[in-house]
């Protein structure tokens, strides 16, 4: 059983540019929650996905958009990238009962 | 912005040695968690003890919860070199279909 994936490893970008980010969750599970974290802090929340929409919002700017697809599939897009967009972005999924949040390996964001 | 905070933010010790590390936060939970993050990968999930706990074990861990004063405190015994990691704090609250917010974590260096 895989569990958590994304894709890709690591990417750079240039400031301005777009970009998206994927994430497959663990089988059985419905919800996706995006993390953005910053070298040498905890993850931050960015917003979480079930049933296709988004529930829950931290405090991001407009800028970081997402979407969920049927098959549970998540992605992160990030418009009018900064050099501050630059962090690990995380990918959690979670059980359809329980409280525990499984993380995938992340994508590392380098904006130049 | 951080729910909570990690004392120490760096931890130093000898193998065999135990390690102990101390989380805060600011608002009412239903749940806390602790993770361990490898050279900024994804996190795994280490333990989640429940407001109405006190103690929780998990072979060489233990985690103790005081509501009254917002903390816990993990304790991992016998530490070995493999425990070198970064140790987060999340509390969320009922579901996995809430949002996590995580201290800004313990850096952990177990010297063989």
């Amino acid at each position: 059983d895989a569990g958590v994936t994304q894709s890709p490893t690591h990417l750079i970008k240039t400031r301005g540019q777009q970009v998206t980010l994927r994430c497959s969750p663990k089988s059985g599970h419905d919800t996706v929650s995006w993390y953005q974290q910053a070298l040498g802090q905890g993850p931050q929340f960015i917003f979480q996905y079930y049933e296709e929409e988004e529930r829950q919002r931290g405090n991001f700017p407009d800028r970081f958009s997402g979407h969920q697809f049927p098959n549970y599939s998540s992605e992160l897009n990030v418009n009018a990238l900064l050099l501050g967009d630059s962090a690990l972005y995380l990918c959690a999924s979670s059980p359809l009962e329980g409280n525990e949040q499984f993380f995938g390996p992340g994508t590392r964001l380098t904006v130049l | 912005s951080q729910q909570g905070e990690e004392d120490p933010q760096a931890l130093s010790i000898q193998e065999g040695e135990n390690a102990t590390m101390n989380c805060s936060y600011k608002t009412s939970i239903n749940n806390l968690q602790w993770y361990r993050q490898n050279s900024g990968r994804g996190l795994v999930h280490l333990i989640l003890i429940r407001s109405n706990e006190r103690e929780k074990h998990s072979g060489r861990l233990r985690v103790t919860l005081d509501t009254s004063k917002k903390s816990s405190s993990l304790l991992i015994t016998a530490s070995r070199a493999a425990d070198t990691a970064s140790y987060f704090c999340a509390t969320g609250m009922d579901t996995g279909r809430r949002a996590l917010t995580f201290g800004s974590g313990t850096r952990l260096q177990v010297q063989p």
